[in-house]
């Protein structure tokens, strides 16, 4: 198993930019997840989901849009790129809810 | 507010010292508490976890974490820490909802250890 791949592992982005951070699973995990780390702020979480097709808001969803067509993947997309999102992301995923959460590599954005 | 909040921001220790990292969640009802590491370059990986019964829960490497539901807190021990202990400690918190739960985490703690 590949557990849980992001790509892509850096990014460089213009204010206002948009792009998309992917994330995949091959643990056929039905919880997926979104944080974004910053110094002294710890793992906040963006936005998770339960299983295909149901999505929800976490803590700081502003900026951000996900979606959930199939168990494997969980993308975010950030729709117009602000200084205030240059952060590492990490995708999550786990067999349950309140099971081990399986993080991936990470992916470091930096909006210029 | 910050639901969960961990005291202590950067603990330096040496070799063989004893470690305790506080950890307190802001939320009544039921919750499940969690303790992850993040070794320097690594992924978080998960310590232990409590989810009921008996409040002392033990974890990998020798860690341990009281549940102490009267104080809202989880703190994290080890009597004896390694120079391979260096590394960053999440506390977390899975808060139950009807759209299915938000595991927030809190804002991390730095734990040096010299040898």
């Amino acid at each position: 198993n590949a557990g849980v791949t992001q790509t892509p592992k850096f990014q460089v982005l213009k204010t206002g930019q948009s792009m998309t951070l992917q994330c995949a699973q091959d643990m056929n995990h039905e919880y997926m997840s979104w944080y974004r780390q910053d110094p002294g702020m710890g793992l906040r979480l963006i936005h998770y989901s339960v299983g295909a097709g149901i999505t929800d808001q976490g803590e700081v969803p502003n900026g951000y849009n996900v979606s959930r067509s199939t168990t494997e993947d969980f993308p975010l997309r950030l729709l117009s790129a602000a200084p205030s999102q240059t952060s590492v992301y990490f995708c999550a995923s786990s067999f349950a809810l309140a099971g081990e959460q399986y993080f991936g590599p990470g992916t470091r954005l930096t909006v210029t | 507010a910050q639901s969960v909040s961990q005291h202590n921001h950067h603990v330096i220790l040496s070799e063989a010292a004893s470690l305790e990292l506080g950890c307190n969640y802001s939320y009544g009802g039921t919750v499940n508490l969690f303790w992850y590491v993040q070794y320097p370059g690594q992924h978080l990986q998960l310590l232990l976890k409590y989810f009921s019964g008996d409040p002392l829960v033990k974890g990998i490497k020798g860690f341990e974490a009281e549940f102490i539901k009267s104080k809202f807190s989880f703190n994290l021990r080890k009597p004896s820490v390694q120079w391979s202990d260096t590394a960053e400690y999440f506390c977390a918190a899975l808060r139950w909802s009807n759209q299915g739960g938000k595991l927030i985490f809190g804002q991390g703690t730095e734990l040096s250890v010299k040898p």
